[in-house]
Order: C-alpha cells, then structure tokens, then sequence
C-alpha cells in the first residue's frame, strides 16, 4: 500500500490479557517509530527501529511493553498483562533513512480500551 | 530536554475567518527540525510542514502559511479563509539529532480547531 497500515484498528482488551499491535510501514522505509497517544494529549515516543535493530527503547513505560521488527518491515508492539493505564492510541510511524532529516509518515494508529 | 507549547488548547472560528496556531519550543540544539501535523478525527496523523533551524524564511502553501521565529523561538501556523474542513486536532513537533534515537519527535499538546459554517 501507499501509506503506513496498522491492524487492528480497534482493540478492547480485559485487564490482564497480552495484545499484539501490528505496523506495516511504507515499503522501503529503514526507520519505524511507536508513540503513545493518552487522549487528548500529543504522541509520546515509545521505540524507535533501524531496520531489524531496536537502537531506543527508552521511551517504553514498563517492561510489559515489547516490541519487535524481526525481518526490518512489519513491526508488532506486545503488551503483556494490559492495565487500564494502558488504554490509549498507538501510532506507528516510518521515514524512509535513518537520518534526523527525515519526515515521519504515520498511520491511523489503533485504539486500544482495556477494561 | 525537548518540549513544546502550544498554549491554545481549543480555538473556535467561522469560516472563511483567518486564525494563527501558536507554538513555542525549547530546545538547546542549534540544529533541529519543526514540523506540523494535522490529525483529522479519523485519527491518522497527516504532516503539513517541515522546516529546520537554519531556514528562517516563512513558508506559504496555498492558504496555509508558517512564520518561523528563531528570535523567539515560535514556529506559528496560519489557515487563512478557513474551511469546515480545517476542523481538527493540529500538533506542532520537533526532532533533535540524536545518535540512536533517530529522528524521535517531541509533540506539543494540540490545538482543537472548530470552524463552524
């Protein structure tokens, strides 16, 4: 596809339970980004991959947060025992090099509610 | 560390009114990059701009116009003759050169704009 995808789009998980996000990318982008969407506030970073390799994880709140970009195109944020705090949008973004010069193209993100 | 304001939480107009999306940053950087993006309600973030630190020259993109001010350090969005279809969450963003980090954006809170017909 032209843009960056993200399935689910919707998730409602019950406390406790592990969910699976998933990113497509833009086809030939080396870098992918996660960010974390509280509501009504701004995306906060959450990783960052160049290619296969996750250079900055620092932005990942607990180590219930995974995430992974085996083969440097799809990527999959797991989160492990959800808690409510966790409800939010996650937005995966991509940018065709590694360089900071690059614009970040996102996708429509996937909402996820935990109850 | 990084941040970004934008002070203006919501902002209500009527179309074909002209209104200024105000947004100050802080950086100790001398070379960033500050950008705009649009976030309609379907969610999808859609960028608008990109400008770095280096070029102070405002930028007009039909009836949308950006006044970069390093004086000051506030990088400003203009819609002029807005339209219903301007209505949206709009966040303003910049990115440092870090080794590991890539091109990691820091995002002001947003600005809600409405405009009614």
């Amino acid at each position: 596809g032209a843009g960056v995808s993200q399935s689910p789009r919707y998730k409602v998980a019950k406390r406790g339970q592990d969910v699976a996000l998933r990113c497509d990318p833009i086809s030939g982008h080396v870098s992918l980004f996660w960010y974390q969407q509280a509501l009504g506030q701004g995306p906060e970073f959450l990783t960052y991959f160049q290619n296969e390799a996750q250079l900055d994880k620092s932005g990942l709140p607990s180590d219930r947060f995974f995430a992974e970009r085996p083969e440097g195109s799809v990527s999959t944020l797991k989160i492990q025992r959800t808690q409510q705090e966790d409800s939010a949008v996650y937005l995966c973004a991509s940018s065709l090099r590694n360089g900071f010069t690059d614009t970040q193209y996102f996708g429509p993100g996937t909402r996820l509610t935990v109850l | 560390a990084q941040k970004v304001t934008q002070a203006q939480t919501e902002i209500s107009v009527v179309e074909k009114e002209d209104v200024t999306l105000d947004c100050v940053y802080e950086t100790r950087d001398t070379t960033y990059y500050l950008f705009w993006y649009k976030q309609p309600p379907s969610g999808e973030l859609v960028f608008l701009i990109r400008r770095n630190s280096f070029d102070e020259q405002n930028e007009i993109s039909g009836r949308y116009s950006w006044n970069f001010q390093k004086s000051t350090s506030s990088f400003n969005f203009t819609i002029t003759a807005s339209q219903v279809v301007d209505s949206a969450v709009y966040f303003c963003a910049l990115s440092e050169a870090q080794e590991t980090s890539g091109s990691r954006l820091t995002f002001g809170e947003g600005t809600q704009l409405t405009v009614n017909p």
